[in-house]
């Protein structure tokens, strides 16, 4: 069975450009999630879909983050302008139905922002 | 915020086990302990849950205590590749409940 799929890998960045990241769940997972991890800390939920509806994006700085998963398949999250606090890992995890089930996390995006 | 307690690190000599330990002392009667571990430049793993009773699978045992305050992972024969940050994490299995990390216990096991 395939993992979750991120890309890219990494991402360096000056402040104030855009990015974006890509994330695949793995087939049939109903629940999608993303992350951020800030070095020496532990994962922070940003927001949480389930199919292509938004359950959770209470953590979500929305003036300048924004996901989106339209077929309730693959996903994106973008960043724009970046600061240089937004460097981090953004990890991407999908689960079978809720957020009950085992999430399971792809290898992550890490992002610089010069 | 993380409602657990980790140690931030312990050591661990390769083939012995290794016991690690997580206090929840707020924890309510639905939530259960989640274990998750994080080796370098990889995301998370999900290792093990429980509610009350013991648990076991083909990578850890959990133990919690009878007062549920608090719980003990053990690797029962650790490898280097054990080496990670190891999550304990509370949480309800009702709803959409979030997995709130903190900052785990990093685990390094040596030969």
């Amino acid at each position: 069975e395939a993992g979750v799929a991120q890309s890219p890998r990494y991402k360096i960045i000056e402040k104030r450009q855009s990015v974006a990241f890509w994330c695949n769940p793995i087939s049939g997972h109903a629940t999608l999630y993303w992350y951020q991890q800030i070095l020496g800390q532990g994962p922070k939920l940003l927001i949480q879909f389930q199919n292509n509806g938004v359950v959770d994006d209470s953590q979500l700085p929305k003036d300048r983050f924004s996901a989106e998963r339209l077929k309730g398949v693959d996903s994106t999250l973008k960043i724009q302008p970046a600061k240089l606090e937004d460097s981090a890992v953004y990890l991407c995890a999908s689960s079978q139905q809720g957020s009950t089930d085992t999430q399971y996390f792809g290898p992550g995006t890490r992002l610089t922002v010069l | 915020d993380a409602k657990t307690t980790q140690p931030p690190s312990m050591d661990c000599a390769e083939g012995r086990a290794a016991n690690l330990p997580c206090n929840h002392s707020t924890i309510s009667g639905n939530e259960y302990v989640y274990w998750y571990r994080q080796i370098h430049s990889q995301g998370p793993q999900y290792i093990i849950h429980g509610l009350k009773n013991n648990e076991t699978n083909e990578m850890a045992s959990l133990i919690i205590t009878e007062d549920r305050k608090s719980s003990t992972l053990i690797l029962p024969h650790a490898t280097l590749r054990d080496t990670a940050v190891y999550y304990c994490i509370v949480r309800a299995n009702t709803g959409f409940q979030k997995l709130v990390f903190g900052t785990g216990t990093r685990l390094l096991v040596s030969p």
